[in-house]
């Protein structure tokens, strides 16, 4: 079983939509809980940790549920600027598990 | 400015020519890594580093070798390339301490195999 699995998407959107991506992950020992941004052909960058109370960043709230074992990310008010794929990570003993990433694009 | 820095970026070579993708960061982090990304596989780690030469096996070791003499470098050494290895290859550090992990990736190496 994979450590970290998300819908690969697509997930194609009108501006101004709300959008939301979940992703399971299977070690229960998971320590830290991210989500990540990578545009095409760059490196994945950091978009926000992920924290049991949720927490919010401007238009991007994730939550955490640890019971079932899901991190779910918002985007709300979606932008084109936010075309990417988000990669849903964990880390367990300083090892990061990435999923496979899901693929948005916002469309004018 | 916190970086990872990988080279080549882009590298076209010959099936069994030895190469070397270099990784430097300049964060002293102890906790270094090397991971391969394949459409629809997603990032998969080669091998990791938690310390100057302490080094272990991910999760998609063969062909690869890694080493450690110092902590800011890990360079990653494709010893007999083969055309499956053709990949984009990512160089991460990760910052230490709980709650604060975050993993930096460095730009990113493409490479073909032919």
């Amino acid at each position: 079983r994979k450590e970290v699995e998300q819908d690969p998407g697509p997930f194609n959107v009108p501006e101004g939509a709300t959008v939301a991506f979940n992703c399971t992950y299977s070690n229960s020992a998971s320590q830290s809980f991210f989500w990540y941004r990578q545009d095409c052909r760059k490196e994945p960058k950091l978009l926000m940790s992920v924290y049991s109370s949720g927490n919010e960043d401007g238009r991007f709230t994730a939550q955490l549920n640890r019971a079932s074992q899901y991190i779910s990310l918002l985007i709300r008010d979606s932008k084109l600027s936010d075309s990417a794929t988000y990669l849903c990570a964990v880390n367990r003993n300083n090892q990061f598990y990435f999923g496979t990433g899901t693929s948005l694009t916002v469309i004018p | 400015e916190a970086q990872v820095t990988q080279n080549p970026r882009y590298l076209i070579t010959v099936t069994g020519k030895k190469l070397t993708v270099t990784c430097s960061q300049n964060m002293n982090h102890e906790y270094m890594s090397w991971y391969r990304q394949d459409p629809g596989l997603g990032l998969r780690q080669i091998y990791y580093s938690m310390n100057v030469e302490v080094t272990d096996k991910g999760d998609v070791p063969e062909g690869y070798k890694v080493s450690r003499k110092e902590k800011r470098n890990f360079p990653l050494i494709l010893e007999s390339p083969s055309p499956n290895q053709t990949s984009l290859y990512f160089c991460a550090s990760v910052s230490p301490g709980q709650g604060g992990t975050e993993a930096f990736f460095g730009q990113g190496t493409r490479l073909t195999v032919v």
